[in-house]
């Protein structure tokens, strides 16, 4: 299965700036996925992005607020803007993995945020 | 929309007892079904999967699942916990087509007491 890079792998911001969140994949992937994980929550999904398309998101969240690139097969990145305290969360990115005629999902190890 | 629950937020158990922590789907489609494995501060792990095949999956760390159409349900089940067990489930399920986004169910917290 693929194996992804993620990073930062923790930050604490100042409320009203951004950061941007980068994945790196091993392998050529069609979709990448970006999910957020609220303290003592589930994940949620936030979009997904296909290569040289605009990302699709998820009802609640908007391209303003978590704009994503996806320039190539191998990489994404999602940018949490104008951040508040309710941002504070664990972002994941994750794809969805064919090869070796297995099917399933591997994520990051994903991005502890912390806004003060 | 396609959705997960599972029932229980929390499970207590004591070590070496068996444990079946549930989950139900909400689906009149074929679906892929997954277990992943949240340990404490640490990212997630896939612990099995059902795509096709057998109703039962054996994944790791002696964890299983029986996958049930007629009821929708993927529970997942170990015949003896360990402390080191305690971890927080997810249950995720997989409409496939065109839109292969997992969505995930609310996590059961297995709580291993000595």
């Amino acid at each position: 299965s693929a194996v992804i890079s993620q990073k930062p792998s923790r930050d604490i911001c100042q409320r009203g700036t951004s950061l941007t969140i980068q994945c790196q994949v091993d392998s050529q992937v069609t979709m990448m996925f970006w999910y957020r994980q609220q303290p003592g929550q589930s994940l949620t999904l936030i979009a997904t992005a296909n290569q040289g398309s605009e990302a699709t998101y998820e009802s609640g969240f908007v391209i303003d607020k978590f704009p994503i690139s996806r320039p190539n097969l191998t990489f994404s990145t999602l940018t949490v803007s104008n951040m508040s305290p309710e941002d504070s969360s664990i972002y994941l990115c994750s794809v969805e993995s064919t090869g070796g005629g297995s099917y399933g999902y591997t994520f990051g190890s994903g991005t502890r945020l912390t806004v003060v | 929309a396609q959705s997960v629950t599972q029932l229980d937020s929390q499970v207590p158990v004591f070590e070496e007892a068996p444990v079946e922590l549930r989950c139900n789907y909400s689906s009149s489609v074929s679906v892929y079904l997954f277990w992943y494995v949240q340990y404490p501060n640490q990212g997630l792990q896939l612990l099995l999967k059902y795509l096709s095949g057998s109703t039962l999956v054996k994944g790791i760390n002696g964890f299983e699942a029986e996958f049930n159409k007629s009821q929708t349900s993927f529970h997942l089940r170990k015949p003896s916990v360990h402390i080191s067990d305690t971890a927080e489930y997810f249950c995720a399920v997989s409409p496939g087509g065109a839109t292969n986004k997992l969505i995930f169910g609310t996590g059961t917290l297995l709580a291993v007491q000595p």
